[in-house]
């Protein structure tokens, strides 16, 4: 079963605007990290913020955690065509096999036009 | 795509047919993870390794098996008895042994085609 789900599933805005993608997820997690994928390629990992934290930066990202609420929100500043990706949210996995993975959600896609 | 090498980047096989897909990196990274990628969905953990030697199942092992000869190589056998091989396959390493409290780096990924 998916542990994060992301909100909207694709997203499409002008370059320039800013960009907010949400996750929620549904056990208790230590931390939540958000990674972007282009097409076709592997994962890259933008921001882990751990659940004693509410807040973190880095660059033109901005990531919320609220563990009450059991969600994490992204939102990119300023974006740019670049930005064009699909993004993922992944918490902690732990199968009936006790592997300790990371369970993705389905993504948002999204598109940023020129 | 880090110091995470897979290959190759595009296989082709026959349905009954074993595949192996490579893994490799230079990162001195403990721990190395199998996932794979459906169209539209998200990452499955297919099977994990902590350390040489040892492996585990992840959420959908079935079908597949794994090898942890050397700390740097982590190859995946799709074996005939995975009733839907055909996808995205996507590898990872991290520094540490808990896959939830360090960040994951990505391989360029391997995309399977089985007819």
């Amino acid at each position: 079963s998916q542990q994060g789900e992301e909100d909207p599933q694709a997203l499409s805005i002008q370059e320039g605007e800013n960009a907010t993608m949400n996750c929620s997820y549904k056990t208790s997690i230590n931390n939540l990290q958000w990674y972007r994928q282009n097409s076709g390629r592997g994962l890259v990992h933008l921001i882990l913020i751990r659940s004693n934290e509410r807040e973190k930066h880095s660059g033109r990202l901005r990531v919320t955690l609220d563990t009450s609420k059991k969600s994490s929100s992204l939102l990119i500043t300023a974006s740019r065509a670049a930005d064009t990706a699909s993004y993922f949210c992944a918490t902690g996995s732990y199968s009936g096999g006790g592997a300790d993975g990371l369970t993705f959600g389905k993504g948002t896609h999204l598109i940023i036009q020129p | 795509d880090g110091g995470i090498t897979q290959s190759p980047k595009y296989l082709f096989r026959k349905e009954g047919q074993n595949v192996t897909l490579s893994c490799e990196q230079n990162l001195n990274h403990d721990a190395m993870y199998w996932y794979r990628q459906d169209p539209g969905q998200g990452l499955r953990l297919i099977y994990y390794s902590q350390i040489v030697n040892d492996f585990q199942k992840g959420d959908i092992a079935e079908g597949y098996s794994v090898s942890r000869e050397k700390k740097e190589s982590f190859p995946l056998t799709v074996t005939s008895a995975q009733k839907n091989p055909t996808a995205f396959y996507l590898c990872a390493s991290s520094i540490g042994t808990s896959g939830t409290s360090y960040e994951q780096y990505f391989g360029p990924g391997t995309r399977l085609t089985v007819t």
